[in-house]
């Protein structure tokens, strides 16, 4: 089992560009994430998901769009990126009573 | 409303002393709680779960955790701290039913004296 994927690793984009950031998990998993990493404010919640099709907001979802049309994919878009987006992103992934399952993130800047 | 926290930012205690790492959180009934590990550069490595049962939870690398319901606590001990001990610490609070939202606290960074 690969477990969570995050694709890409590392991205640079600069100001107002969009991007898409794919999860894949192959655990059949119900629940779906997307946190982001910044210094001194551990991981905050962007969006998550509780089935195929469904998506709710987290913590800090302005900025961010997600779609989860697959039950294992579940995309995080950038639409005009900011350079206050720079930060490490981290998909997870559980099912009832299990822990959180995470992809090894996605070091993005914006210039 | 969902919450985490862990007051303490940086903690520094000498190798071989004992440690314990705070967490509070705010739910309306009994959530699942974790604490996990990240080392600079590295991903999230769970160390232990509560998610019933057995108030006082044993995790890997001779830590355990202690759910304290009336104090909405889920403090985070070790007897005795390996300088390999040195890493960001998280608490995590996650809801069991409803939203099945995870909720991370801010971190705490442990600092090893030798």
């Amino acid at each position: 089992n690969a477990g969570v994927t995050q694709t890409p690793k590392f991205r640079v984009l600069k100001t107002g560009q969009s991007m898409t950031l794919l999860c894949a998990q192959d655990m059949n998993h119900e629940y779906m994430y997307w946190y982001r990493q910044d210094p001194g404010m551990g991981l905050r919640l962007i969006h998550y998901s509780v089935g195929e099709g469904t998506t709710a907001k987290g913590e800090v979802p302005d900025g961010y769009n997600v779609s989860r049309l697959k039950k294992q994919n579940f995309l995080l878009g950038l639409e005009s990126a900011a350079p206050s987006q720079t930060s490490v992103y981290f998909c997870a992934s559980t099912g009832v009573g299990e822990k959180l399952f995470f992809g090894s993130g996605t070091q993005l800047s914006v210039l | 409303a969902q919450s985490v926290t862990q007051p303490d930012i940086h903690i520094t205690v000498s190798e071989g002393a004992s440690l314990e790492l705070r967490c509070n959180y705010s739910y309306g009934a009994t959530p699942y709680l974790f604490w996990y590990v990240q080392s600079p550069g590295q991903g999230l490595q769970l160390l232990l779960k509560y998610f019933s049962g057995d108030t006082l939870v044993q995790g890997i690398k001779g830590f355990e955790a202690e759910f304290k319901r009336s104090q909405s606590s889920f403090n985070l001990r070790k007897p005795s701290v390996h300088w390999s001990d040195a890493a960001e610490y998280f608490c995590a609070v996650g809801a069991p039913s409803g939203t099945y939202k995870y909720i991370f606290g801010t971190g705490t960074r442990l600092k090893v004296l030798a």
